[in-house]
């Protein structure tokens, strides 16, 4: 079965620009997510959907960050405008269900915000 | 607020021992945890899904334990070769059944 699908593998930006990620879940998985790992660290949370709809999305800088799961499938995860701290890995994930299943992850996008 | 800690950042053995890692949650009281395994450049990898109703979970070289008591889950790689080296991650669901909250991880190296 295909896995979590992410793109691009690599960004780098100048601080104040716009950037955009893309996933597209395992089929079928109802449940994705988004997060943010810096290096040395665990992954954060920054948004969780249900189908089309968001569960979570507390932990998410809404004057910056922002993310959409049209149709219940694809999402896009988009930060306008970036700064330093926003370096990180975003890791895309999905999952059959909200609960008590595991996370299927993609590779993740290195975004490097010079 | 929740917290789930894993203390050591790093773990040195020699091929062929029993590599143990600890996690630890204060705060809330998980349903379930969850073991990851991550490369460099990868995204985590799922191992082990273990309740709380659940003393221990095998998994050929692996093995969890879930303690309630001590609030604390311990991982096991037996045998330890030198491809088991990566950085493990402790997951748990947040409280109200909230989206998979993970600890920083403990970086294995396993030398031959």
């Amino acid at each position: 079965e295909a896995g979590v699908a992410q793109s691009p593998r690599y960004k780098i930006i100048e601080k104040r620009q716009s950037v955009a990620f893309w996933c597209n879940p395992i089929s079928g998985h109802a449940t994705l997510y988004w997060y943010q790992q810096i290096l040395g660290q665990g992954p954060k949370l920054l948004i969780q959907f249900q189908n089309n709809g968001v569960v979570d999305d507390s932990q998410l800088p809404k004057d910056r960050f922002s993310a959409e799961r049209l149709k219940g499938v694809d999402s896009t995860l988009k930060i306008q405008p970036a700064k330093l701290e926003d370096s990180a890995v975003y890791l895309c994930a999905s999952s059959l269900a909200r609960r008590n299943t595991e996370a299927f992850f993609g590779q993740g996008t290195r975004l490097t915000v010079v | 607020s929740q917290k789930i800690e894993q203390n050591s950042e790093a773990l040195n053995i020699q091929e062929g021992k029993t590599a143990t890692l600890t996690c630890n949650y204060t705060n809330y009281s998980p349903a379930y945890l969850q073991w990851y395994r991550q490369d460099p450049g990868r995204g985590p990898v799922f191992l082990l899904l273990i309740r709380e109703n659940e003393k221990e979970k095998r998994k050929e070289r692996l093995k969890v334990t879930f303690d309630t008591t001590l609030k604390q889950s311990l991982f096991h790689i037996t045998a330890s070769q030198p491809a088991d080296s990566a950085t493990y991650l402790c997951a748990s669901e947040g409280q109200a059944g909230t989206a998979l909250i993970f600890g920083k991880g403990t970086t294995l190296s396993v030398s031959s």
